[in-house]
């Protein structure tokens, strides 16, 4: 099946620093979503992008569709502290009838004060 | 808030035992996953429905089934419950269920002992 590599596994940056982070496939993706997760909750929806080259933002998140359709990445800009947590790309691949979101195992950011 | 609810948030049970997840999704979605997390293997799919209808299955194990029910909300029942089946069930939902954004709640923590 699909796999979602996903890097860095996890970041340490000082307050006020830019984040980047990728994703990217062996084989092409239809969707590609950004998720974040605080410990002991659901994934909250961050960016969601449907065409290749899309790029979208949402406040001091910016995503990135891939020309290729294999990768993306989510650059946050200037960090606090509330943006600590685990950030996960989740991809939907082409198939009938098959929508589900294949995960990445996620990026752990730590933002120091 | 993402308007997706499921009940309960934790549940603790013995090995054998069977337990029922309750999801009810965002108003308006026809589709609902379900997704089971653990630490080794992440977030990992499970099942969809659509509008009552099963739509997809992932790595959902046959001592595992699921229903979705003319008000939509669904159902994931777990039997024979074993020590490895303690992880996160997170139910999503979209509009749609066609590759569309999914919503997820908070998640059941499910403890077997």
């Amino acid at each position: 099946g699909q796999q979602l590599n996903q890097s860095p596994q996890s970041m340490f940056i000082q307050e006020g620093e830019d984040v980047s982070m990728n994703c990217t496939s062996s084989s092409i993706f239809n969707t590609w979503l950004w998720y974040k997760q605080d410990p002991g909750e659901g994934p909250v929806l961050l960016i969601a992008l449907y065409k290749a080259g899309e790029l979208t933002s949402n406040g001091r998140l910016t995503a990135q569709f891939g020309i290729t359709r294999k990768d993306s990445f989510l650059n946050i800009s200037a960090s606090i502290p509330s943006d600590v947590g685990i950030y996960f790309c989740a991809g939907v691949a082409p198939g009938a009838g098959s929508y589900q979101l294949t995960f990445g195992k996620g990026t752990k950011l730590s933002v120091i004060p | 808030d993402s308007g997706v609810t499921q009940t309960p948030k934790h549940l603790i049970t013995a090995t054998g035992q069977r337990v029922t997840l309750r999801c009810s999704p965002r108003s308006g979605d026809l589709s609902v996953y379900w997704y089971q997390q653990s630490l080794d293997q992440g977030l990992q799919f499970l099942i969809q429905y659509y509008n009552g209808e099963e739509r997809a299955k992932g790595n959902i194990l046959e001592r595992f089934s699921a229903q979705q029910f003319p008000d939509l909300h669904s159902e994931l029942n777990l039997s024979s419950l074993e020590l490895g089946d303690s992880a996160l069930y997170f139910c999503a939902s979209s509009p749609y269920g066609t590759g569309d954004e999914q919503y997820f709640g908070p998640g059941t923590r499910l403890t077997v002992t």
